[in-house]
């Protein structure tokens, strides 16, 4: 069964750093992108980060950018984004999901964690 | 940047109608970056509709997606119960990868 588990949400103070992981299994985890996604309390979905499958390529929000850091074990089948110098507004269900390009040249998400929580306030 | 914009933004129906939902991009888009998830509460997002009209893997074909350019559309046939759930367009891109609308909620009336 293909699964992906995230960890490492906790109650952080502004200004705080967190890591967040995400176990990945039942895929070939090496041969896949991947996602970090965010959803605030009560508000829609914020893509965060992605990493490429070999990890030579990153790309960020913009409101991430310069304090998040994303990366993997390919070996442990794990993914991880960085969180450093936390602000309130980064509270948020944190998902990780899996890139999926298609032959067809689609692309989209097709496997979530089922999500670790991020609260952020002194 | 490309902004999607969802409509409308709760729809409220009855078991058994038709329910259409719109999503329109603030420029033209490749329909193979266009997809669909659903939300119900508590839980994660999961992958409906790729490629703006092809049905992800165990999908009811009661969902279906169409559209190109500019507005795209997920139509579900009959609502089931279990369908009554926050819906999200989303385009793949460049820079920023992917970007969501602000989703439909769609309630039982």
């Amino acid at each position: 069964e293909v699964q992906l588990l995230e960890s490492g949400g906790d109650l952080e103070q502004p200004g705080g750093s967190l890591r967040l992981s995400c176990a990945a299994s039942g895929f070939t985890f090496s041969t896949y992108a991947m996602t970090w996604v965010r959803q605030a309390p009560g508000k829609g979905l914020e893509w965060v980060s992605t990493i490429s499958s070999s990890a030579d390529s990153t790309y960020f929000a913009d409101s991430v950018k310069g304090r998040f850091t994303i990366s993997r074990d390919n070996p442990k089948n794990t993914l991880y984004l960085q969180m450093n110098s936390l602000r309130a507004e980064d509270t948020a269900v944190y998902y990780c999901a899996k890139d999926y390009y298609r032959n067809d040249g689609s692309w989209s998400l097709d496997v979530w964690g089922q999500g670790t929580t991020v609260t952020v306030s002194s | 940047e490309i902004v999607l914009t969802q409509s409308p933004g709760t729809l409220s129906l009855s078991p058994g109608e038709r329910a259409t939902l719109s999503c329109r991009a603030s420029q033209s888009v490749s329909s193979s970056y266009l997809a669909w998830y659903q939300q119900k509460p508590g839980q994660a997002p999961r992958l409906l509709i790729y490629g703006a009209s092809s049905r992800a893997s165990g999908i009811p074909d009661r969902f279906s997606g169409s559209g190109s350019g500019t507005d795209f559309t997920l139509t579900i046939s009959r609502l089931e119960p279990e369908d009554f759930a926050v819906y999200y367009c989303q385009h793949y891109g460049w820079s920023p990868r992917y970007i969501f609308g602000q989703g439909t909620k769609l309630e039982i009336k």
